[in-house]
């Protein structure tokens, strides 16, 4: 099984829409989660960290189930401009050093 | 926010050549730095990890002699592919982190790397 696992998608919705993305994660002892923005051929931009109480960011919605290992991240009032692949990322610290670990991705493709 | 500048954005170069990959912190110190490899439509590979002023921790599979990495410094960070061949075409991002600030990681705008 690999460490995180997300459905690569895409995700092919209206604008306006709502849509949402699951990630799942292996290792229970995983300290922190993120989600990231990546565009075609560019670098990953953080979008949100994840936290056990739940947090949101306009239309963006991030939340943690460590019971079941998997955070989520929904998307409301969908944008063209919202297009893009994203990356869940899971921390886990082996040893006490920092390993982020990313997800394959979920694309994400907004129509008119 | 932090920024990382990684260069070059884009190379390309003959088989059997080295190619060097900068990347640098401008206005943090990067303690720690990740090196990771995307291949198309693939999610982000970790090559290796690096703290400044130690060798770096390379994942299984990868060759450390074939990709001699280099964090002598807390800003600055080289990956060098030696004796490059077509296989080893692929986006390459480094990230960088302050260990003792936070928790997240700011990555360089990737190089495109090219092996003809």
């Amino acid at each position: 099984r690999k460490e995180v696992e997300q459905d690569p998608g895409p995700f092919n919705v209206p604008e306006g829409a709502t849509v949402a993305f699951n990630c799942t994660y292996s290792n229970s002892a995983s300290q922190s989660f993120f989600w990231y923005r990546q565009d075609c051929r560019k670098e990953p931009k953080l979008l949100m960290s994840v936290y056990s109480s739940g947090n949101e960011d306009g239309r963006f919605t991030a939340q943690l189930n460590r019971a079941s290992q998997y955070i989520s991240l929904l998307i409301r009032d969908s944008k063209l401009s919202d297009s893009a692949t994203y990356l869940c990322v899971v921390t886990s610290a082996p040893g006490g050093s920092y390993i982020p670990t990313f997800g394959r991705g979920t694309s994400l493709i907004v129509h008119p | 926010g932090a920024v990382v500048s990684q260069h070059p954005s884009r190379v390309i170069c003959k088989s059997g050549t080295s190619v060097k990959i900068e990347c640098r912190s401008l206005d943090f110190q990067a303690t720690t730095m990740f090196w990771y490899r995307q291949f198309p439509k693939q999610s982000l590979m970790l090559m290796a990890t690096s703290n400044e002023g130690s060798k770096a921790t390379y994942e299984q599979g990868v060759e450390k002699d074939k990709f001699l990495i280099n964090h002598a410094s807390l800003t600055l960070s080289t990956l060098t592919v030696t004796s490059a061949h077509p296989e080893d075409s692929s986006f390459y991002i480094c990230s960088a982190r302050d260990n003792y600030m936070n928790t997240e990681a700011f990555f360089g705008q990737g190089t495109r790397l090219t092996v003809v």
